[in-house]
Order: structure tokens, then C-alpha cells, then sequence
């Protein structure tokens, strides 16, 4: 079972920063969180992972609580591509499989 | 630089019947991860390859079977489809079997398998 919780859909207007959360309370020490999305009809497409320092790259930025309890996803400009759903998954790097939960469908309005 | 091919990108198969989906990993990956994502659902890993030989497998029938190249291509087989094989089969590749921990795994487009 995925050891991430998400919530179902979130919305946000275009060119506001999505604000994605993700809740993962039992992840070990050695786990990574990671991000990928999926747009429809599309493969999964990495965008971003962390430990426990809050990571950017050119896609988004990654915010982990102190506690690595949970952590954001912050798309800062959010455009009509970025629609898609976002999968949050916790791994420890010699697990080569990927445990996947539901995902967020984010929906970026107009 | 050309990044996972998957073929076919759809495929109608009957009850009973076998299916082989094939998949070309990105240029410079040695690593092939097959997944299944039923609709509406996060995908389920089925099986990694490494060096030609199966590394991990997840939580499926021996009705799901693989092989790995010596070019790092990778093909997934069903045997007796169900179906509930009607699915998205996704195939990941990466570098070195772990998914770099620096860039992740790279997925192809996926091949939507319709069983009848």
C-alpha cells in the first residue's frame, strides 16, 4: 500500500502558485519523497525529490517539514499545462519499485 | 535524444489469448520497470529488469512474464488474459536499476491494453 496520503482534486486559478500537500507520517528515515505527474493519456513524468531540505528545480519546488511528516509541491506560476494528477511517493533508494497512491488531480483554471 | 518507446500504443486482445508489449528504454538507461495502471488508479509495479534478469517483482500472477536484451529493450508478456488485464502498461526506464536517485525514472507513453 502507498505510504502517502493525498487529497483527491484541488483547484487553482492560471498564474497563481499551486500549492500541492501531501501527507506521509510513517516514512522512514531513509526515504525519499518524490513527485511525478501524469497528464492525460501521457506516461508519468518526474519532477522533483527530496530527504529533508527543501529542494527547486526549473519545474517546482519542494517544501519537507522538519519532522518529514509531509510535505508541498509548489508549482509557482501554474499554467493550463500543468493540469494533470500529481502522485506523491515515499521510497528508500535500494527499493527499486515505485508504490503509488490515487494522486491529486489538479485542475488550473482560466 | 530519444526517450522511452512503447509499442503498441493500443491493443484490442481476446479472453484467453497472449499479448507481448515492447518497450525501447532512453538512450544511456540499462534499466526496464514495467507497470500496470488500472483506470482512475495510480500505477502497480509488475517487474524490474537488470542485466537481463528479473530483479523485483510485485504483486502479480506468474501469467506476467518478462525479458530484457542485451540492447537493454524489454518486452512484457500475458498469458490467458483476464479482463481485468484491461489496462495502461507503462514501461520505466533508468540508469543503473535504482532509478538514479538524481533524476528519477523516465516513463514512457504507455500501451492501453483492451481485453474482450
Amino acid at each position: 500500500d502507498a505510504k502517502t496520503t493525498q487529497p483527491p482534486s484541488m483547484d487553482c486559478a492560471e498564474g497563481r502558485a499551486a500549492n500541492l500537500p501531501c501527507n506521509h507520517s510513517t516514512i522512514s528515515g531513509n526515504e525519499y519523497v518524490y513527485w511525478y505527474r501524469q497528464i492525460h493519456s501521457q506516461g508519468p513524468q518526474y519532477i522533483i525529490h527530496g530527504l529533508k531540505n527543501n529542494e527547486t528545480n526549473e519545474m517546482a519546488s519542494l517544501i519537507i517539514t522538519e519532522d518529514r511528516k509531509s510535505s508541498t509541491l509548489i508549482l509557482p506560476h501554474a499554467t493550463l499545462r500543468d493540469t494533470a494528477v500529481y502522485y506523491c511517493i515515499v521510497r528508500v533508494n535500494s527499493n527499486y519499485q515505485l508504490i503509488w497512491g490515487a494522486g491529486t488531480k489538479l485542475i488550473i483554471k482560466p | 535524444d530519444a526517450g522511452v518507446t512503447q509499442s503498441p500504443t493500443h491493443l484490442i486482445k481476446t479472453r484467453g489469448q497472449q499479448v507481448t508489449l515492447r518497450c525501447s528504454p532512453k538512450s544511456g538507461h540499462d534499466t526496464v520497470s514495467w507497470y500496470q495502471q488500472a483506470l482512475g488508479q495510480g500505477p502497480q509495479f509488475i517487474f524490474q529488469y537488470y542485466e537481463e534478469e528479473e530483479r523485483q517483482r510485485g504483486n502479480f500472477p506468474d501469467r506476467f512474464s518478462g525479458h530484457q536484451f542485451p540492447n537493454y529493450s524489454s518486452e512484457l508478456n500475458v498469458n490467458a488474459l483476464l479482463l481485468g488485464d484491461s489496462a495502461l502498461y507503462l514501461c520505466a526506464s533508468s540508469l543503473a536499476g535504482g532509478g538514479s536517485i538524481n533524476y528519477g525514472y523516465t516513463f514512457g507513453s504507455g500501451t492501453r491494453l483492451t481485453v474482450v
